[in-house]
């Protein structure tokens, strides 16, 4: 079936360290991904997508990394902020007609100053 | 402009009972989906509704239910509650609602059913 997982639940960095967070899913046919973020009592904030002819793209601090080869992808965010800290999701689109997304359980991003 | 907004924020009901809880998209956004996301854990898609048609569904019991108005807000509707409907309900919306377009979340309903 479909599956999208995070390696981490939790990923603790102190302020302007470049953080890593990863991602790993089972649909080889997937081809699209997106990462949200996810403060405190908010809904989940678009942060940046890929498509599988990609393989990287970069945003304003952030970067996605896929692999298709080992189906992992990867957000590299550079010199972390305290308003970084929030809970990180992948997400696949599967290959249909509808919005529908998929999300992993989310990484805990902790910024320490 | 406004973004997704939902209503109620926080809602506490008994079990067996039933609940509405309601979204208004984005002004131009014609698509509208709900997410489940319990305690821990990432969301989980139960509906999405374009230009009132219901275009996917998730895994969820027919308890759920939702429909899509003419201004394209949205209600989702579940029956007889259960403890594990216990959650934060999350709606999104896009423009056309087509996979590759960027959804956009609203704060989410916390519901907490004792």
């Amino acid at each position: 079936g479909e599956s999208v997982g995070l390696h981490l639940p939790t990923l603790s960095v102190q302020e302007g360290d470049n953080s890593i967070i990863n991602c790993a899913y089972s649909n080889s046919a997937s081809d699209y991904f997106i990462w949200y973020k996810q403060e405190s009592g908010k809904g989940p904030q678009f942060i940046i997508d890929i498509r599988s002819n990609m393989d990287k793209r970069q945003g304003q601090r952030v970067t996605v990394l896929l692999n298709k080869t080992v189906k992992h992808l990867s957000l590299q965010i550079a010199a972390t902020q305290p308003g970084d800290s929030a809970v990180y999701f992948c997400a696949e689109s599967p290959s249909s007609n509808t919005g529908k997304l998929i999300f992993g359980q989310g990484t805990t991003l902790q910024v320490k100053p | 402009d406004a973004g997704v907004t939902q209503s109620p924020t926080h809602l506490i009901k008994t079990r067996g009972q039933h609940v509405t809880l309601r979204c208004s998209p984005i002004s131009g956004h014609k698509s509208v989906s709900w997410y489940q996301q319990v305690l821990g854990q990432g969301p989980q898609f139960i509906f999405q509704y374009y230009e009132k048609e219901e275009r996917g569904r998730g895994n969820f019991p027919d308890r759920f239910s939702a429909r899509q108005f003419p201004n394209y807000s949205s209600e989702l509707n579940v029956n007889a509650l259960l403890l594990g409907d216990s959650a934060l309900y999350l709606c999104a919306s896009s423009q056309s609602g087509t996979r590759e377009e960027t959804q956009y979340f609203g704060p989410g309903t916390r519901l907490l059913v004792l």
